[in-house]
């Protein structure tokens, strides 16, 4: 079964408003984990990665105001979309790492429209 | 940067055709190079990996192998089945396997027909 969930797999909301993703790892306690971005027919694009207890580390051309990652405790690390705009609809994906074995468990992935 | 460029897809094959799916890739230094698949409605999971030059990686029928000299890291399958149709990403870290950050490539959607 899934190792790492994330929550909602699925969000439309409107213009301006403001989108929570959850990314939680199941049965281990993850001290870093990863948020991507993916466009139609394009790579995974790294966007940040979550430490817990820390500020997280954006990666060169994220907006940190635009995409805020809070990793409070050792199992989950959110991604909140403020202000919300169409051109930020995409597939966001967390991953989660497994120190102890090292390694790297991916979400099903949370797809947002924003209209 | 480090960089991954994968064979465009889609790609669709018969059952039990022959499977290649090319990689190559840009990166200072020596990377660890990975497959991942993604199986509808399921999130990317490890298929195999190679951490150094000639290494070959294999898993569920698949193999790759790390190729230095050409910088390329191809996936072949020799026989695929239906259960195979996934879509399959190409990466690579700039360190042995952990938490270091991966780059991908576009990612290559099979499908496999009876």
């Amino acid at each position: 079964g899934a190792v790492v969930s994330q929550h909602p797999s699925r969000v439309i909301c409107k213009s301006g408003t403001s989108v929570k993703i959850e990314c939680r790892s199941l049965d281990f306690q993850a001290t870093t984990m990863f948020w991507y971005r993916q466009f139609p027919k394009q790579s995974l694009m790294l966007m940040a990665t979550s430490n817990e207890g820390s500020k997280a580390t954006y990666e060169q051309g994220v907006e940190k105001d635009k995409f805020l990652i809070n990793h409070a405790s050792l199992t989950l690390s959110t991604l909140t979309v403020t202000s919300a705009h169409p051109e930020d609809s995409s597939f966001y994906i967390c991953s989660a790492y497994r120190p102890n074995t090292g390694e790297l468990f991916f979400g099903e992935g949370s797809r947002l429209t924003v209209l | 940067g480090d960089s991954v460029t994968q064979m465009e897809g889609p790609v669709t094959l018969s059952e039990e055709a022959f499977l290649t799916i090319n990689c190559t890739y840009t990166a200072t230094g020596y990377p660890s190079l990975f497959w991942y698949v993604q199986y509808p409605g399921e999130g990317l999971q490890l298929l195999l990996k190679a951490t150094k030059a000639d290494d070959k990686g294999s898993n569920k029928g698949f193999e790759a192998t790390y190729r230095k000299e050409t910088t390329s890291f191809h996936l072949e399958k020799g026989s695929v089945q239906v259960s195979d149709s996934a879509v399959y990403f190409c990466a690579l870290s700039g360190a042995n396997f952990g938490n270091e950050k991966l780059t991908f490539g576009t990612g290559t959607r099979l499908t496999i027909i009876p």
